[in-house]
């Protein structure tokens, strides 16, 4: 079955430019995750959305970042005024979320979308 | 707080010889723990989760990891490693009673199997 897919796999930019990252996740998956993998780090949390309710911005580094999740679907990241310390993988991921205290929060991850700026 | 420490960045063993990829985490609550393995050009692959019951979880490709809660330790283990098994693992945690439902990773263990 189809997994989570991200566009563009490589994305080049140049400082100050703006960027939109797209993720659609696994159809009925509720949950859907940005997270960045930048070189020699692990997984740095950005944002989580969960059904209708807001959205969890407490990893996004600064106001430049901002994410959607239109119908419940597919979310798109957006960075504005880029800088080269933005340079990363950004990968989304989606599960499914069960009853509280049954959650297992298994999450499948989309192929990231490789982001470089100049 | 939670947390994930992966000590060794590197590690490399020979074809046919077990492997163990270390993984300690600190949560406040009774931990949710996962294993991913990232290879060349791919996004993370699931490998296996502890949730509850057996202390002892079999995964894909032949991998399992032992939950040991007095030693807060969720080590990655094959008792026979392959090639193929070269990758980039992720150990991974999240509180069972926090409230987030992201999971908090390390920084990651690259594995080399040599031939």
């Amino acid at each position: 079955g189809a997994g989570v897919s991200q566009s563009p796999s490589n994305k080049v930019t140049e400082k100050g430019k703006d960027v939109e990252l797209r993720c659609d996740p696994i159809s009925g998956h509720t949950a859907l995750y940005w997270y960045r993998q930048s070189l020699g780090q692990g997984l740095e949390f950005l944002i989580y959305f969960q059904g209708n309710s807001a959205p969890d911005k407490s990893g996004l580094p600064s106001d430049r970042f901002s994410a959607e999740r239109t119908g419940g679907s597919v979310s798109t990241l957006t960075i504005q005024r880029t800088q080269q310390e933005d340079s990363a993988v950004y990968l989304c991921a989606s599960s499914l979320v069960g009853t509280r205290g049954g959650q297992n929060n298994e999450q499948f991850f989309g192929p990231g979308t490789r982001l470089t700026v100049l | 707080a939670q947390s994930v420490a992966q000590p060794e960045d590197q590690v490399n063993v020979a074809e046919g010889n077990p492997l163990t990829v270390k993984c300690t985490y600190s949560v406040s609550g009774n931990p949710y723990l996962f294993w991913y393995v990232q290879y060349p050009n791919r996004g993370l692959q699931f490998l296996l989760k502890y949730i509850t019951g057996d202390n002892l979880v079999k995964g894909s490709y032949g991998f399992e990891a032992e939950f040991n809660k007095s030693q807060t330790s969720f080590h990655l283990k094959k008792p026979s490693a392959l090639v193929s098994d070269s990758a980039l693992y992720f150990c991974a945690v999240r509180d069972k009673a926090g409230g987030a439902n992201n999971l908090f990773f390390g920084t990651g263990t690259r594995l080399t199997v040599i031939p």
